[in-house]
């Protein structure tokens, strides 16, 4: 196991609605990256924080945004929810730069 | 832009058969990382190597093999001997250089591999 945790692990909303989901980062790790993985794909990267500054994005719209606190933990906010959003949410830690180590993940349905 | 193809979507083996699973990549980047992660049933993405594109030497790790050749733009990653607990879907995937380390992860679509008693 890394060490990298997420919450919650199942969540189900509707059309709309606004989601948080939070990541806890593994021991030393002071980087946050988020992933999006549609079912039979691979993960597609959403944005990292480094220091709590968003250090890179990917192609996901400003609906999509996060956080990262001062003990690296992180939050991947999600307004106006699609249905197009339903995934798997993952979640990656690392040094600046270095090898990401994955969560669990938070599966999302949205109806 | 970079790319990474994984052309084989499922694989079944039968246990102790060897089975390769490739990946094909593209970057115009001189310096990159290439990657392998496993992904069982839990969902979880769990991390097996890292190389970076200077480092071409093979390498082995119990069962697990990987051969990196820049001319063909492959790594290709197999096990040996192979076993039902190595049943996943694997990853490749591909990071751009940001001064000497490593940025976000370009990941292919994903091998099935299923291992049949």
């Amino acid at each position: 196991e890394t060490g990298v945790t997420q919450s919650p692990t199942h969540l189900i909303k509707t059309r709309g609605q606004q989601v948080t989901l939070r990541c806890s980062s593994q021991s030393g790790h002071n980087t946050v990256s988020w992933y999006q993985q549609a079912l039979g794909q691979g993960p597609q990267f959403i944005f990292q924080y480094y220091r709590e500054e968003e250090n890179g994005r990917g192609n996901f719209p400003p609906r999509f945004s996060g956080l990262q606190f001062p003990n690296y933990s992180s939050e991947l906010n999600v307004n106006a929810l699609e249905l197009d959003d339903s995934a798997l949410y993952l979640c990656a830690t690392s040094g600046f730069r270095e090898t990401q180590y994955f969560g669990p993940g938070t599966r999302l349905l949205v109806l | 832009a970079q790319k990474v193809t994984q052309a084989q979507t499922e694989i079944s083996v039968v246990e102790k058969e060897d089975v390769t699973l490739d990946c094909v990549y593209e970057t115009r980047d001189t310096t990159y990382y290439l990657f392998w992660y496993k992904q069982p049933p839990s969902g979880e993405l769990v991390f097996l190597i890292r190389r970076n594109s200077f480092d071409e030497q093979n390498e082995i790790s119990g069962r697990y093999s990987w051969n990196f050749q820049k001319s063909t733009s492959s790594f290709n990653f197999t096990i040996t001997a192979s076993q039902v607990v190595d049943s996943a879907v694997y990853f490749c995937a591909l990071s751009e250089n940001y001064g000497g380390s490593q940025g976000n992860l370009i990941f292919g679509k994903g091998t099935k591999l299923s291992v049949k008693p």
